[in-house]
């Protein structure tokens, strides 16, 4: 159980285009779902926390209007980068929490298996 | 504010050897405590956790970690290590109230045969 599904896996874009990142939690309710940006030999800079039906929140440093994230349902989170670059490139990580607080089990993060992003 | 700290970019150990690698964390309440592995191009995956109990706890693939909460550490530990174990570990940390995890900046587990 608990598993995180990612599409595409990888995907090249040209410079100034749009693209969308799909998380999907496949056996359970998400109601916290994360995005991270992991950047070569380093660790995972956390982006934005989106809870369902309600707005992002960014971390500090964190353009909303580029990555615009998506929770529409308990199942589902999408980050759109916008206009990318080449700086964009990078591999980006999403995991989900299920239930709102209370217990073990409402820390644990489940991870999906990244989207590596190259922006030409 | 929390922070994670993990000394070793990288931890060298032959095959059949004990491994550890540390991580001490820095956090205001009570800290809850993970371990993840990642393979080269895929995501994280759940090694081990800390919430509250026993101080050793063991976890996937013969780990274990001992919460050590006068030296804020975090160490993740396996008595034999083997060549598969080699990828790159994150510990992470995140306390009451908070949602979101700090991650250390990981340490690369390389296992000689």
């Amino acid at each position: 159980g608990a598993v995180v599904s990612q599409h595409p896996s990888w995907v090249i874009c040209k410079s100034g285009t749009s693209v969308k990142i799909e998380c999907r939690s496949l056996d359970f309710q998400a109601t916290t779902m994360f995005w991270y940006r992991q950047f070569p030999k380093q660790s995972l800079m956390l982006m934005a926390t989106s809870n369902e039906g309600s707005k992002a929140t960014y971390e500090q440093g964190v353009e909303k209007d580029k990555f615009l994230i998506n929770h529409a349902s308990l199942t589902l989170s999408t980050l759109t980068v916008t206009s990318a670059h080449p700086e964009d490139s990078s591999f980006y990580i999403c995991s989900a929490r299920s239930g709102t607080s209370g217990g073990s089990r409402g820390y644990e993060q489940y991870f999906g298996p990244g989207t590596r992003l190259t922006v030409t | 504010a929390q922070s994670v700290a993990q000394p070793e970019d990288q931890v060298n150990v032959a095959e059949g050897n004990p491994l550890t690698v540390k991580c001490t964390y820095s956090v205001s309440g009570n800290p809850y405590l993970f371990w993840y592995v990642q393979y080269p191009n895929r995501g994280l995956q759940f090694l081990l956790k800390y919430i509250t109990g026993d101080n050793l706890v063991k976890g996937s693939y013969g780990f274990e970690a001992e919460f050590n909460k006068s030296q804020t550490s975090f160490h993740l530990k396996k008595p034999s290590a083997l060549v598969s174990d080699s990828a790159l570990y994150f510990c992470a940390v995140t306390y009451t109230g908070r949602r979101a995890l700090t991650f250390g900046s990981g340490t690369r587990l390389q296992v000689q045969p």
